[in-house]
């Protein structure tokens, strides 16, 4: 069946980098545009980035244009976020998530169980 | 920048009753892009509704969503037990963008 699983969380120090990866399995990796977003502890969900199916295009909210990058590696269904310069207000469970009709202009599913990054000195 | 506001904050109401909530765009959403989530404590989003009111695979037909332009409902017609957590809605027609949730609990 259709699976995401995230991993490369943990607590890590004002500033300093943490890479997330998202491995996918059960449907076309490939053929699908892929989101992270995040959801800070007893909050909403925000949108942090998005990756086309083959990588060429990336979009990223404004909270962490510059700092963080979202990459793919199709040769192995997985899905990157490199977070650099991380804040204290970065702290928050991160999902990956597919974009359910493929492209830009879809709804979010199936996502992944979430990888908590903590940001604290 | 669309911003969706969810109301109530919190909606209590008793398993067999029926829920309607509220989503409402700062502008008009192209194309009915908007979907609805649910959230149980400890778990990720599910999808329930996308296009505003197909209804994702496996989701009960007692889960319906409706709306356009600015304006967008989620009603459950009879609660069950499982269906209390909080629920979001999204829009994708101008980036992307969540409601900040509703909170259906148990009265």
């Amino acid at each position: 069946q259709v699976q995401l699983v995230e991993s490369g969380g943990g607590v890590v120090q004002p500033g300093r980098s943490l890479r997330l990866s998202c491995a996918a399995s059960g449907f076309t990796f490939s053929g699908s545009g892929m989101h992270w977003v995040r959801q800070g502890p007893g909050k909403g969900l925000e949108w942090v980035a998005v990756i086309s199916y083959d990588g060429s295009n990336k979009y990223y909210a404004d909270s962490v244009k510059g700092r963080f990058t979202i990459s793919r590696d199709n040769s192995k269904n997985t899905l990157y976020l490199q977070m650099n310069s991380l804040r204290a207000e970065d702290t928050a469970v991160y999902y990956c998530a597919t974009a359910g009709g493929g492209g830009y202009r879809s709804w979010f599913d199936p996502w992944g169980q979430g990888t908590l990054v903590t940001v604290s000195s | 920048e669309i911003v969706l506001t969810q109301s109530p904050g919190t909606l209590s109401l008793s398993p067999g009753e029926r829920a309607t909530l509220s989503c409402r765009a700062s502008q008009s959403i192209s194309s009915s892009f908007l979907a609805w989530y649910q959230q149980k404590p400890g778990q990720a989003p599910r999808l329930l509704i996308y296009g505003a009111s197909s209804r994702a695979t496996g989701i009960p037909d007692r889960f319906s969503g409706s709306g356009s332009g600015t304006d967008f409902a989620l009603t459950i017609s009879r609660l069950e037990p499982e269906d209390f957590a909080v629920y979001y809605c999204q829009q994708y027609g101008s980036a992307y963008s969540f409601g900040q949730g509703t909170k259906l609990e148990i009265k």
